[in-house]
């Protein structure tokens, strides 16, 4: 158990629709992160926050957001949802922001139909 | 542009010899890299890490060897065990120039035979 926490596990909606994936991270840890796996593209990093300051983006759509709050949990917020947007997505979270290692959680499965 | 390269998609090795897991990066930026393992259906699991200022880590049957002229990094399990099967993923990361966020290889799905 790494600590970090993520609901729900899995997510089933409809093309179009918008969802909210919720993180929590190891207690202590400021940073998070969130990652999509995808069958053809791999892990790939989305979004980091820092003690509620973004810090760092990746290839995230515009359509997807995140929000980390004053208690450090993350939400990551996915709309007008496509069929490709079905995914894994995992959260990690970290001490700090730089050369620490990262914690994942167990993921949700978010599959659009 | 694919700048973590898992070149092996599996390995297959018996019980108690030594697997040998490798990855290629092409970023000269990256400075700290990260061995993660996977099973199906969890998250994954950080195994060990190593900073560029240095050319190997060990941490029990796992050991991370660094060359950073050929951009290459390997993890060594001895021995291997059969609770060792999974996905093993390497990742990068540049540090102060990133935000640390990691740079994910393709994985190498890893079987260990009793």
């Amino acid at each position: 158990d790494s600590g970090v926490t993520q609901t729900p596990k899995h997510l089933i909606t409809a093309t179009g629709q918008r969802v909210t994936l919720r993180c929590s991270p190891r207690s202590g840890d400021l940073s998070v992160y969130w990652y999509q796996q995808s069958l053809d593209q791999g892990l790939q990093f989305l979004i980091q926050y820092y003690n509620g300051e973004e810090r760092a983006k990746g290839n995230i759509l515009e359509r997807f957001s995140a929000q980390q709050f004053p208690d450090l949990h993350s939400e990551l917020n996915l709309s007008s949802l496509e069929l490709g947007d079905s995914a894994l997505y995992f959260c990690a979270s970290s001490a700090g922001t730089v050369y620490n290692e990262q914690f994942f959680g167990p993921g949700t499965r978010l599959t659009v139909l | 542009d694919q700048q973590v390269k898992q070149n092996s998609p599996s390995l297959s090795v018996q019980e108690g010899r030594i697997s040998i897991l490798n990855c290629d990066y092409t970023n000269s930026m990256f400075d700290y890299f990260l061995w993660y393992k996977k099973y199906p259906a969890e998250g994954p699991t950080f195994l060990i890490s190593i900073s560029s200022i240095k050319d190997k880590n060990e941490d029990g049957r796992f050991t991370v060897f660094l060359n950073k002229s050929a951009k290459h990094l390997s993890l060594h399990i001895v021995p291997s065990q059969p609770g060792d099967s999974a996905v093993y993923f390497c990742a990068a990361s540049a540090g102060e120039t990133s935000g640390s966020r990691l740079t994910f290889g393709e994985g190498t799905q890893l079987t260990v035979n009793p």
